[in-house]
């Protein structure tokens, strides 16, 4: 157990539909890095925050948008899905800002598009 | 730019067998390298890291890694593989502290009795 949480642990919904991606790092950490998992394109980064401050982006759609709370907690929102955005969404967590710390990763949270 | 290639999408070895997964990296500049491992159903978990201090890393599990710049590959190696050891491996660089995480697409390793 990392310590990071992740919920839902599934979520299956319709395209065009708009969802919410749950993430809680583990006590003290203050980065949050949300990542992408799926078969065609493998493990992509898409954001990163520092302590409620995003410090990078990577292959991230217009589409998806995320955000850090004052309690470290951090949401990934996907909207207009498409097929193509089923994938496993991985959040991780490090103490402090930079890519050289380890990262704690969370189960995961598998997303399905019908 | 930096980029990871991990040849080949699989590797099966026998129980006790020297276990050896390959990586080749791209940095414009010295890179700080990782091995994470994913069992099934879980997230990646980090086995070890190189951060420009010595090039031969020990991480968890009994693996270690050897960063040689001049092949410019940091390959993974087990000198006796377990059963447990069955799970999915990715190699991954970041080119200095503040670029990210580039992964490669991951070496699955089968270990047979």
């Amino acid at each position: 157990d990392s310590g990071v949480t992740q919920t839902p642990k599934h979520l299956i919904t319709a395209t065009g539909q708009r969802v919410t991606l749950r993430c809680s790092p583990r006590s003290g950490d203050l980065s949050v890095y949300w990542y992408q998992q799926s078969l065609d394109q493998g493990l992509q980064f898409l954001i990163h925050y520092y302590n409620g401050e995003e410090r990078a982006k990577g292959n991230i759609l217009e589409r998806f948008s995320a955000q850090q709370f004052p309690d470290l907690h951090s949401e990934l929102n996907l909207s207009s899905l498409e097929l193509g955005d089923s994938a496993l969404y991985f959040c991780a967590s490090s103490p402090e800002g930079g890519f050289s710390y380890e990262q704690y990763f969370g189960p995961g949270t598998r997303l399905t598009v019908t | 730019a930096q980029s990871v290639t991990q040849l080949g999408s699989h590797v099966s070895v026998s129980e006790g067998a020297l276990v050896l997964l390959r990586c080749n990296y791209s940095s414009s500049v010295p890179p700080y390298l990782f091995w994470y491992v994913q069992y099934p159903n879980q997230g990646l978990q980090l086995l070890l890291k190189y951060t420009s201090a010595a090039t031969l890393v020990k991480g968890i599990n009994g693996f270690e890694a050897e960063f040689k710049k001049s092949e410019t590959s940091f390959h993974l190696t087990k000198p006796s593989a377990h059963m447990s050891d069955a799970a999915e491996y990715f190699c991954a660089v970041s080119a200095g502290a503040n670029s990210k995480l580039t992964f490669g697409k991951g070496i699955t390793l089968s270990v047979r009795p």
